[in-house]
């Protein structure tokens, strides 16, 4: 149980463009979804967190326009990053919470790749 | 403010003998701890937890211990298997807002 997957999980975009991430947890309900980014070598950093049906809230320093974040079912949340450049290169994380756990749950992750 | 710390970026271990992998926070208000392990190029994977209230939970080769006056918790493999290498992340919890320590490379030689 408690699996959540990601798609895609490479994408290659050119500057510019907006590329949209989906995160979903597949056997159970998520009341609360993060996402997070990896520089390499680096820990994750925690960009923002959703709650279905209410906006996200964001990390001091992430733009919340660049990076739009949708939470609208208990099962789906999206990250759309607008106008990508090619230092939104990276590997961005999700992960969703069952309702009244403490534990998160992780998804593959994405590697996005702007050229 | 980095509220949760991992101050070995690394760790060399060899197979059958014991890891340790330390983290230390800074708010007392942290109430459940959590440790995560991360292969490359793929999510973390919950590896075992602990609540503020106790001082230590096992789950097979994995002992997490608390030590709540000192702010600082640990986790213990062992044996060290091969295929425990991973970079190792601790994380705290506390009202709704979970933060990561900067993980801990651990290499465990055949």
């Amino acid at each position: 149980g408690a699996v959540v997957s990601q798609h895609p999980s490479r994408v290659i975009c050119k500057s510019g463009t907006s590329v949209k991430i989906e995160c979903r947890s597949l056997d159970f309900q998520a009341t609360t979804m993060f996402w997070y980014r990896q520089f390499p070598k680096q820990s994750l950093m925690l960009m923002a967190t959703s709650n279905e049906g209410s906006k996200a809230t964001y990390e001091q320093g992430v733009e919340k326009d660049k990076f739009l974040i949708n939470h609208a079912s208990l099962t789906l949340s999206t990250l759309t990053v607008t106008s990508a450049h090619p230092e939104d290169s990276s590997f961005y994380i999700c992960s969703a919470r069952p309702a009244g756990a403490y534990e998160q749950y992780f998804g593959p992750g994405t590697r996005l790749t702007v050229t | 403010d980095q509220q949760v710390k991992q101050n070995s970026p690394s760790l060399s271990v060899q197979e059958g003998r014991i890891s340790i992998l330390n983290c230390d926070y800074t708010n007392s208000m942290f109430d459940y701890f959590l440790w995560y392990k991360k292969y490359p190029a793929e999510g973390p994977t919950f590896l075992i937890s602990i609540s503020s209230i106790k001082d230590k939970n096992e789950d097979g080769r994995f002992t997490v211990f608390l030590n709540k006056s000192a702010k600082h918790l640990s986790l213990h493999i062992v044996p060290s298997q091969p295929g425990d290498s991973a970079v190792y992340f601790c994380a705290a919890y506390n009202n709704n807002d979970m933060r990561f320590g900067a993980g801990t490379r651990l290499t465990v030689k055949p």
